[in-house]
Parts: C-alpha cells; sequence; structure tokens
C-alpha cells in the first residue's frame, strides 16, 4: 500500500543542523515533496527532488534520496527559530495523479 | 506569495448552520483540493477536482460537498454543520495534465469551530 511515515517531533539547538527523515513505501513514486507549515498558515512548498536524483542542495536545506531503501531526508544547516514549524514529507505516484503526505514533524528550536 | 485565497480564516458557527467555505486561485490551475486537517497535524484528501464541472470525492468521507463551476473558483459546502465538522480546512492547487506532477500550492486554510 501507500505509505509515507516520519517521527512526530523533533528538537535541535539553534545554530546546529536539523535532520527530518522519511521514508516511503511505494516504488513507483516519481517526484518526493518536502513542505513547511507554520502556525496557523498552509502548507508551502520547501523543495522537491525527481526520484532519479541523489541528492538537491538549495541554500540552508539539502535533500537526499536513497531510492533503495525508500527514505528521504531535509537537512537545514544553522537552525534558526524561523525554521521552528511542521514539516511534511510527500510522494507523488506514477500510477495516478495522488500525492501521499506523511503525517508531519513538528521541528522545536531550543535556545 | 498567497496567489491561492481562502476565506473567511476563522468561523465559529452553531450546530446546524449551513456554511460555504471560499476557495479561489488566480494561476489558471485546473486541478483543485480540498484537504481536513485535524489536531494531530494529518492532512486528509476530501475532494479533488480536475477542472471545470469535474469533482470527485477524496480518501476520507465528508458530508461536504464541492462544486466547480468556474477554473478559478472551487467552493465547499457543509448543509448541517456539526461540532464533528470542526476543523481546518486547506484548499490547494496545481498545474494541468502536461505538468502531471507539479507541486501542490496551498491556501491559508480556514479554521471552523462549530458549537
Amino acid at each position: 500500500g501507500e505509505d509515507v511515515e516520519q517521527s512526530l517531533f523533533l528538537s535541535v539547538r539553534e545554530g546546529d543542523s536539523s535532520v527530518i527523515n522519511c521514508t516511503y513505501t511505494d516504488s513507483s513514486s516519481t517526484y518526493l515533496y518536502w513542505y513547511k507549515q507554520e502556525p496557523g498558515a498552509g502548507l508551502q512548498l520547501l523543495t522537491y527532488i525527481f526520484s532519479n536524483m541523489d541528492m538537491k542542495q538549495d541554500q540552508r536545506l539539502t535533500v537526499l534520496l536513497n531510492k533503495k531503501d525508500k527514505h528521504l531526508s531535509l537537512r537545514i544547516a544553522d537552525t534558526q527559530t524561523g525554521d521552528s514549524a511542521i514539516y511534511f514529507c510527500a510522494e507523488s505516484l506514477n500510477r495516478d495523479d495522488k500525492i501521499i503526505f506523511g503525517k508531519g514533524t513538528r521541528l522545536h528550536i531550543l535556545p | 506569495e498567497a496567489d491561492i485565497y481562502q476565506t473567511p480564516r476563522y468561523l465559529v458557527i452553531g450546530t446546524g448552520k449551513k456554511i460555504t467555505l471560499e476557495c479561489s486561485q488566480t494561476m489558471g490551475h485546473d486541478k483543485m483540493y480540498w484537504y481536513q486537517q485535524d489536531p494531530g497535524m494529518e492532512l486528509h484528501l476530501i475532494h479533488y477536482s480536475y477542472g471545470v464541472n469535474s469533482t470527485e470525492k477524496g480518501d476520507l468521507s465528508s458530508e461536504s460537498t464541492v462544486s466547480r463551476i468556474r477554473t478559478e473558483h472551487f467552493p465547499l459546502t457543509l448543509e448541517s454543520a456539526r461540532p464533528s465538522h470542526t476543523s481546518q480546512y486547506l484548499c490547494a492547487s496545481s498545474e494541468s495534465e502536461k505538468m502531471r506532477h507539479s507541486p501542490l500550492h496551498f491556501g491559508n486554510g480556514t479554521r471552523l469551530t462549530v458549537t
């Protein structure tokens, strides 16, 4: 079946790197996404990676994809208080137009 | 910047009332979606549309209904609100078939409370 798993909480000290992990089950995924949700707001697309890529970097964000293990991670370098939010991993499936979301990881920044 | 707009942002309403949550996008996207987000953060797809006059039910059964008379507009209606409908409702859109896996763009949501 289709499933996207994430840990629910992560605490990181300000200035450290945050690594949010995600696993998915459907090998027909074509795109994998990371969304950020701040309090009281909708989801904002942070970055995405095509399934034939291993890595994508965009400023402080690095996405790593291990297709063999069906594992996706988002690394945020130099974590700041403004990074405090819920981060959703999502995959789009090749066979239909579905996008499957994980349950979200709440990132808490320690001073 | 927000190219997809939801109104109202917050709504408190009594049981039995009829309500319509509005969603409009200015990006010319064919696909539009409604998600319900519970307090535990998980997103549930309740309705989606591939274009004008197209509406489909999502993965989570919902007593709400939707319509798609214009490309830019995808309102959601509850004929008789109940406390179990209390939730955050998120509208989203994405580009058309030629960009099949284009990402979703979300509105800021409507937080509905039914008393």
